[in-house]
């Protein structure tokens, strides 16, 4: 099956920019879904389709899909981006979901 | 206001069964992909199965390990998605969450807890 795989964990100061990648064979021939899940809570949905926001979703957030590697970038980043963020895809073979592991996003 | 409440969790034996529900409001459900996604404590998100609109098909797919085990119905009257879960197991303890989408969630509930210990 299809496997995808993300750090484990990123760091980085407020107001900069955190670039979190999910790498896959071709996964640039894929279409990449992220989310973002803070303790306790369901995992939200901030990028679709590679690179779109659903409403609600800051301009902050953005995302990038070529090669083996999608990523997504979080740009001003603020104390309350701290969370775990997914990557998903669809296994074209089966139609099954798949995620990443997950990282862990820190804010200094 | 989109929204989705799981419900049905608790604590149950290796080899037992249990039945979750996620009710659904504020948009169209009949024509919703319906999708179960797990958390085992700690870890990260695991699909479990979804089942198609009855205009798509109304077909189920499963993720292998609870396949066979695990049967995701909806009853469109009822605005409700349903997960039985039979022959469950300890590593079967998570977090369950349905979220509604095609081929990702768009929409999420807020989980309910399934604990499987003897």
């Amino acid at each position: 099956s299809y496997v995808l795989t993300q750090p484990p964990s990123v760091s980085v100061a407020p107001g900069q920019t955190a670039r979190i990648t999910c790498g896959g064979h071709n996964v640039g021939t894929k279409v990449v879904h992220w989310y973002q899940q803070k303790p306790g809570q369901a995992p939200v949905l901030v990028v679709y389709d590679d690179s779109d926001r659903p409403s609600g979703i800051p301009e902050r957030f953005s995302g990038s899909n070529s090669g083996n590697t999608a990523t997504l970038t979080i740009s001003r980043v603020e104390a309350g981006d701290e969370a775990d963020y997914y990557c998903q895809v669809r296994d074209s073979s089966s139609a099954h979901l798949v995620f990443g592991g997950g990282t862990k996003l820190t804010v200094l | 206001e989109v929204q989705l409440v799981e419900s049905g969790g608790g604590l149950v034996k290796p080899g037992g069964s249990l039945r979750l529900s996620c009710a659904a409001s504020g948009f169209t459900f009949t024509n919703a992909w319906m999708n179960w996604v797990r958390q085992a404590p700690g870890k990260g998100l695991e699909w479990v199965g979804r089942i198609k609109s009855k205009t798509d098909g109304g077909t189920t797919d499963y993720a292998a390990p609870v396949k066979g085990r695990f049967t995701i119905s909806r009853d469109d009257s009822k605005n409700t998605l349903y997960v039985q879960m039979n022959s469950l197991k300890t590593e079967d303890t998570a977090v369950y969450f349905c979220a509604a989408g095609y081929y990702y969630g768009r929409v999420w509930g807020q989980g309910t807890l399934v604990t499987v210990s003897s």
